[in-house]
């Protein structure tokens, strides 16, 4: 199975500061067609997950152009600028490279 | 709009049977892939299985294969997970999620929650 590890934030993050959430795989996420297998998701507390960002850079619909999402095959990451109330909750990673499709296992973001 | 609605959780027994229903609208629920993903108490995101547009390829996590069935009934626009033989460890929120290459959870379901306990 491709293990998903995720870094740890030093929170809370002052409101307005940027924060970046690392990922790293244990195989690469590049595939022969020059996409790599990366999303990340937001889940706010009490909510569902939300798509933020697909194929590791790209940002899903209707997501603020304040997240970014770079990387390699296998070290990943997911920058905020200017962390807002709103962008408190869980990051999570995830690769659909192969099945067993895996997560990481969050990153909590606290705003102060 | 995409709308997902789980349903069919509740508390069961170990040992015991569940069968949970994901209903589907404002997309053409034939032609993607669905997903269930679970969450169990203040733990991390899991995914569980998935199935095929047409419902002829599905794929499991290793814990749950024997013991789960995930199928689908396009014609209700309905997903399905068929859980037999539950543990304790299955004790979890499931959500049903579909989306496209590239990005199959882009839609989530609220989620429902499955208590296994005696």
């Amino acid at each position: 199975d491709i293990v998903m590890t995720q870094g740890a934030l030093p929170n809370p993050v002052p409101s307005g500061e940027s924060a970046s959430i690392t990922c790293q795989s244990s195989k690469s996420l590049l595939h022969s067609n020059g996409k790599t297998y990366l999303n990340w998701y937001l889940q706010r507390p009490g909510q569902s997950p939300q798509l933020l960002i697909y194929w590791m850079s790209t940002r899903a619909s209707g997501v603020s152009d304040r997240f970014s999402g770079s990387g390699s095959g296998t070290d990943f990451t997911l920058k905020i600028s200017s962390v807002e109330a709103e962008d408190v909750g869980v990051y999570y990673c995830q690769q659909f490279l192969e099945y067993p499709l895996t997560f990481g296992s969050g990153t909590k973001l606290e705003i102060k | 709009e995409v709308q997902l609605v789980e349903s069919g959780g509740g508390l069961v027994q170990p040992g015991r049977s569940l069968k949970l229903s994901c209903a589907a609208s404002g997309f053409t629920f034939s032609n993607y892939g669905m997903h269930w993903i679970r969450q169990a108490p203040t733990k991390g995101l899991e995914w569980v299985a998935s199935i095929s547009p047409s419902g002829g390829s599905t794929y499991y996590r290793d814990s749950v294969k024997g013991r789960f069935t995930i199928s689908r009934d396009n014609a209700k626009s309905t997903l399905y997970l068929q859980m037999d033989s539950l543990r304790s460890e299955d004790t979890a929120t499931y959500y049903c999620a579909t989306g496209r290459a590239g990005y199959p959870f882009a839609y989530w379901g609220q989620g429902t929650l499955v208590t296994v306990s005696s």
